[in-house]
């Protein structure tokens, strides 16, 4: 049982490339959460999904999308990567009991 | 609206000493609430979490809680620190009975516990 697994940990893009950062979990929960951690500003949701096939804006979700084409699975794409997008990145998957269960993150420096 | 303070950026503590942790809330309706601890590049454990029932709330490492209904607030205390506990600290609030069962964070209170 592995949890939430999250590729890759680490990521330098340019300003301007994509990319796709994957979550995993193998619990069959069916509520999935994006959160950017900066410093000093906490966890700030982007995207979610409360189900396979159905995602939904958080508080900061520009310059991201998401898909959730498979129930374990949870896909954050950046089109376009900007500076301000450096951050750490953490997925979540959450159980009936509204328990959050956190990936390791993904830290990602846009140049 | 849910919304979580923590209203210490930093605690310091000796080890042996007890510590506490402040945290305080808003929310619609009855809180669900929680504290998760987070290591140096880690991701974000679960310490404890408050649903129902008894204010005082025990969890992992020998850390508790004790929800407070007039004050709103949920702190988190341990009666002797260890250094091993030296971490970034975040509450978490929502709402019972949220579908979404979003949580609000804290800004976190980095805790450093010395020898």
């Amino acid at each position: 049982n592995a949890g939430v697994t999250q590729t890759p940990k680490f990521r330098v893009l340019k300003t301007g490339q994509s990319m796709t950062l994957l979550c995993a979990q193998d619990m069959n929960h069916e509520y999935m959460y994006w959160y950017r951690q900066d410093p000093g500003m906490g966890l700030r949701l982007i995207h979610y999904s409360v189900g396979e096939g159905t995602t939904a804006k958080g508080e900061v979700p520009d310059g991201y999308n998401v898909s959730r084409l498979k129930k374990q699975n949870f896909l954050l794409g950046l089109e376009s990567a900007a500076p301000s997008q450096t951050s750490v990145y953490f997925c979540a998957s959450r159980d009936r009991a509204y328990e959050q269960y956190f990936g390791p993150g993904t830290r990602l420096t846009v140049t | 609206a849910q919304s979580v303070a923590q209203p210490e950026d930093q605690v310091n503590v000796a080890e042996g000493n007890p510590l506490t942790v402040k945290c305080t809330y808003s929310v619609s309706g009855n809180p669900y609430l929680f504290w998760y601890v987070q290591y140096p590049n880690r991701g974000l454990q679960f310490l404890l979490k408050y649903i129902t029932g008894d204010n005082l709330v025990k969890g992992s490492y020998g850390f508790e809680a004790e929800f407070n209904k007039s004050q709103t607030s949920f702190h988190l205390k341990k009666p002797s620190a260890l250094v091993s506990d030296s971490a970034l600290y975040f509450c978490a609030v929502t709402s019972r009975g949220s579908t979404l069962g979003r949580l609000y964070f804290g800004r976190g209170t980095q805790l450093t516990v010395w020898p």
